[in-house]
C-alpha cells in the first residue's frame, strides 16, 4: 500500500487530455514538492515534473502538473502514442523522514 | 551528457551481502546529493535511501534501515550501496539518480542494475 494514492490505469485516445490523480496528507503533499516521473516499457525513469508544476527542459508543455492541498495532478494534452508509459508522483514525507512513491499510473493511449 | 553507470548486482542466498556501485560522470559528482530508488519486478518504484552532497547526512527506508549503508567516494566520482542481510523482497532492479537541491528531485537516473535474492 503505497502512502500516495494514484489510480492504477488511465487512458485517452490521441489528441485527448488526461489528468492522472495523485493524493496525499498534510505530511507529504501538503508540506512538500511534488514531483512527476514518467517510465517507459523497459527504460529508467525520467524526471516530468518538478516543485509541482515546473518542466525541465525538454519536456514538451503538453505535460502539466498541478497541486492543491494534499493532492496533486498530472495533466497530459494532445495525447500521443509515445505517451504510453507508467506515470508516478513523489514527494517527501515529514512524518516519516522518508521520499514516498505513488503505486503508479499506466496510462494506454487507445 | 550526465551520466550514472551502476553495476554489482547479482544473484546472491537470503542473509547475504552485496554491494552496488554507481559510476557518476559529466558532472560535478560533489556538488549533488545521490540517491538510490529500486523497483521489483512488475512492481512501482521505491525510494530507498538519501546522501548529502559531502556524505554527512544519510536517510533510509524503513524496508532497509540498519541492513543497507549508503555512501560516496567524491574523489572517485563513485555512489555505493552496501546491503547486507538481504531478503527475498530485496529482489529489484536498483537505480541510482542524483538529486538537485530537494529531497524526492531525481533529475538524472541510471540504467539500473538487478539485483535477485533467491537460494
Amino acid at each position: 500500500q503505497s502512502v500516495l494514492t494514484q489510480p492504477p490505469s488511465a487512458s485517452g485516445t490521441p489528441g485527448q487530455r488526461v489528468t492522472i490523480s495523485c493524493s496525499g496528507s498534510s505530511s507529504n503533499i501538503g508540506t512538500n514538492y511534488v514531483y512527476w516521473y514518467q517510465q517507459c516499457p523497459g527504460t529508467a525513469p525520467k524526471l516530468l515534473i518538478y516543485r509541482n508544476n515546473q518542466r525541465p527542459s525538454g519536456v514538451p508543455d503538453r505535460f502539466s502538473g498541478s497541486k492543491s492541498g494534499t493532492s496533486a495532478s498530472l495533466a497530459i494534452g494532445g495525447l500521443r502514442s509515445e505517451d504510453e508509459a507508467d506515470y508516478y508522483c513523489a514527494a517527501w514525507d515529514d512524518l516519516s523522514g522518508q521520499a514516498v512513491f505513488g503505486g503508479g499510473t499506466q496510462l494506454t493511449v487507445l | 551528457e550526465v551520466q550514472l553507470v551502476e553495476s554489482g548486482g547479482g544473484l546472491v542466498q537470503p542473509g547475504g551481502s552485496l554491494r552496488l556501485s554507481c559510476a557518476a560522470s559529466a558532472f560535478t559528482f560533489s556538488s549533488y546529493e545521490m540517491n538510490w530508488v529500486r523497483q521489483a519486478p512488475g512492481k512501482g518504484l521505491e525510494w530507498v535511501s538519501y546522501i548529502s552532497s559531502s556524505g554527512t547526512t544519510k536517510y533510509y527506508a524503513d524496508s532497509v534501515k540498519g541492513r543497507f549503508t549508503i555512501s560516496r567516494d567524491n574523489a572517485k566520482n563513485s555512489l555505493y550501496l552496501q546491503m547486507n542481510s538481504l531478503r527475498a523482497e530485496d529482489t529489484a532492479v536498483y537505480y541510482c539518480a542524483r538529486g538537485n537541491g530537494y529531497l524526492v528531485y531525481f533529475d538524472f537516473w541510471g540504467q539500473g542494475t538487478l539485483v535477485t535474492v533467491s537460494s
